[in-house]
């Protein structure tokens, strides 16, 4: 399968501030790159899909200007977190969909813990 | 409406013991996918395996076994000899037709030495 990496896998920073996540696909091409949520002890939430030149798909209840995605490249999407506040603390993980042999399986990354104070 | 369904939340048992961790899905497309990942403490989602709607026969792949019943919607994943090392949380997902996975709530497996 894909091999993803995403950084940072940790970040803490003051209420207010801006936060970028890198998710890359390190060995594939990827067509479409996800964004999910995931709060302790629950299951993942979509929040974006992302398509490699175009603008990410929103799901429906996530803030667009909150959550700016951009897939500027194959193998490269960010999530930026803006004006973070201590509710945007979470576990953010991203998946890659590839074109290769088995391009409907989605390979995740080792996900981002972000804690806002 | 797609729904994944893990009914187990949380499941204890004892080294070497085996367990069956239960997925019940609801679709109205013919044709789907089903996956089931681990997420060990460490976070990160690992792709254990993956089934299309059109192949029933039952895969083994070492410990790891997996039961495809669509006469009951049913994707069972079972750990035969279970491990410490098998403690995670463990998701069953079904991919829709618009290429989304929908994950069940997760079962968290503990396994005591």
């Amino acid at each position: 399968g894909a091999v993803v990496s995403q950084h940072p896998s940790r970040v803490i920073c003051k209420s207010g501030t801006s936060v970028k996540i890198e998710c890359r696909s390190l060995d594939f091409q990827a067509t479409t790159m996800f964004w999910y949520r995931q709060f302790p002890k629950k299951s993942l939430m979509l929040m974006a899909t992302s398509n490699e030149g175009s603008k990410a798909t929103y799901e429906q209840g996530v803030e667009k200007d909150k959550f700016l995605i951009n897939h500027a490249s194959l193998t490269l999407s960010t999530l930026t977190v803006t004006s973070a506040h201590p509710e945007d603390s979470s576990f953010y993980i991203c998946s890659v969909q590839t074109a290769g042999q088995h391009p409907e399986t989605q390979y995740f990354g080792p996900g981002t813990r972000l804690l806002v104070l | 409406a797609q729904k994944v369904t893990q009914a187990q939340t949380e499941i204890s048992v004892v080294e070497k013991e085996d367990v069956t961790l239960d997925c019940v899905y609801e679709t109205r497309d013919t044709t789907y996918y089903l996956f089931w990942y681990k997420q060990p403490p460490s976070g990160e989602l690992v792709f254990l395996i993956r089934r299309n709607s059109f192949d029933e026969q039952n895969e083994i792949s070492g410990r790891y076994s997996w039961n495809f019943q669509k006469s009951t919607s049913s994707f069972n994943f079972t750990i035969t000899a279970s491990q410490v090392v098998d403690s995670a949380v463990y998701f069953c997902a079904l991919r829709d037709q618009g290429g989304k996975l929908i994950f069940g709530q997760g079962t968290e497996l503990s396994v005591k030495p």
